[in-house]
């Protein structure tokens, strides 16, 4: 079955670090791709979405790009601030719609 | 333009209680996903609704069923809780086949099973 694998957290970096979270994924078809991150006691917003091959997401300064060769997502952003401390998730949507999440990464920045 | 509501935010119960939770879509959408997350882990998908019927079920008992009304709003119910039951459980709702065909969560009922 369809499943998502992410870096195991946390991650503790320095503000204006450089922060990747790597993302790979098992599916059958063509699923879309989507970077969800949760703050503390609150649900899940979406950061961003790839919805084929090679599509590029981006908001508010993360980026992640659809890999089909390597079955990747990997989320990226160059320079990351304090509030950007949460935890975030990696998922794929199947064609019926249901979403299969990663197991999340923890981001811990500090000033 | 109101996002994803649900209520209530936490609920405190006792092993075998039944439970029902809340959840109204965003404005504008007909789909509503139900997913339970443990704590530390990522959302397990429970079952999604569309036009009032159960299109998908993830692996979850019987005893977590659902319903969704005319207004798209929908209710998850669980029977016979167990103290594995304690989870954050979240709502999804969307639009699919449309061009913002996203999900988008609602902050969550928190249940806690003693």
């Amino acid at each position: 079955g369809d499943s998502v694998t992410q870096m195991e957290g946390p991650v503790t970096l320095s503000e204006e670090a450089f922060l990747t979270i790597n993302c790979t994924y098992t599916a059958t078809g063509y699923p879309s791709l989507f970077w969800y991150v949760q703050y503390p006691g609150e649900g899940l917003q979406l950061l961003l979405k790839a919805t084929k091959a090679d599509d590029k997401g981006s908001n508010k300064g993360f980026e992640a790009t659809y890999r089909k060769e390597t079955t990747s997502f990997h989320l990226e952003k160059g320079s990351v601030q304090v509030s950007d401390s949460a935890v975030y998730f990696c998922a794929l949507e199947d064609s019926w719609g249901k979403l299969q999440f990663g197991a999340g990464t923890q981001v811990v920045v500090t000033p | 333009d109101a996002g994803v509501t649900q209520s209530p935010t936490h609920l405190i119960k006792t092993r075998g209680q039944q439970v029902t939770l809340r959840c109204s879509p965003k404005s504008g959408h007909d789909t509503v996903s139900w997913y339970q997350q443990a704590l530390g882990q990522g959302p397990q998908f429970i079952f999604q609704y569309y036009e009032e019927e159960e299109r998908q079920r993830g692996n979850f008992p019987d005893r977590f069923s659902g319903h969704q009304f005319p207004n798209y709003s929908s209710e998850l119910n669980v029977n016979a809780l167990l103290l594995g039951d304690s989870a954050l459980y979240l709502c999804a709702s969307s639009l699919p086949g449309q061009e913002e065909d996203t999900q988008y969560f609602g902050p969550g009922t928190r249940l806690t099973v003693l």
